[in-house]
């Protein structure tokens, strides 16, 4: 079955500097990938997807995202970081039948100054 | 374009209670599912609906219930409430697939 695991439960970066978010998966086959990003007592808004072909993948709000078959990653990287981006991120992986999402538990990001 | 709305946003219920939730798809999406997150969890699969038929069903038992209407708006009913069921509940709706566009939600609490 597949699953995801999001290794880190809470991250805190200073402002302006770099952030990668870790994502493994585990799924047989090419997997449908995706981030999205929930900010207190919102809902899930969509960063950016991966189906096939390149593997490094452009998304919203200058977040990227990596897709390592090797390494069964998916991680999400940003290059310099805004206190608007502390929220929780979700890393998820498509079932095989393409009908729902599994989702990893999350991890928190908190910005400093 | 509307995104996807959710109502109400809150909601308060006794054990033993029954609920209905309540979602407007994005325009010209024809597909919805649902999703329950618990406090400190990801969101987990309910259910999804197409051309009003379930399409998919994740690991949650029958008192958990949905309907598909013709302009694709959907509800999420849930019977005999327990408190296990407070969570954050999420539809979203999409174009035959993927990716799915989300909700703000309704918080269901269950006293």
């Amino acid at each position: 079955a597949q699953s995801v695991t999001q290794p880190d439960i809470h991250i805190t970066v200073s402002e302006g500097a770099s952030l990668e978010l870790r994502c493994n998966y585990s799924y047989g086959a090419t997997p449908y990938l995706f981030w999205y990003v929930q900010s207190p007592g919102q809902g899930l808004q969509l960063l950016l997807k991966y189906f096939s072909g390149d593997t490094l993948v452009q998304g919203i709000k200058g977040f990227e995202a990596e897709f390592k078959r090797s390494q069964s990653s998916f991680n999400l990287r940003k290059p310099s970081v805004h206190w608007s981006d502390a929220a929780e991120y979700f890393c998820a992986v498509a079932n095989q039948a393409g009908t729902a999402l599994i989702f990893g538990k999350g991890t928190t990001l908190s910005v400093s100054s | 374009e509307t995104g996807v709305t959710q109502s109400p946003t809150h909601l308060i219920k006794t054990r033993g209670q029954q609920v209905t939730l309540r979602c407007s798809s994005q325009s010209g999406h024809n597909t919805v599912s649902w999703y329950q997150q618990a406090l400190g969890q990801g969101p987990q699969f309910i259910f999804q609906y197409y051309r009003e038929e379930e399409n998919g069903r994740g690991n949650f038992p029958p008192r958990f219930s949905g309907l598909q209407f013709p302009n694709y708006s959907s509800e999420l009913n849930v019977n005999a409430l327990e408190l296990d069921d407070s969570a954050l509940y999420l539809c979203a709706s999409s174009l035959a697939g993927l990716p799915l566009h989300f909700g703000n939600g309704t918080r269901l609490t269950v006293t």
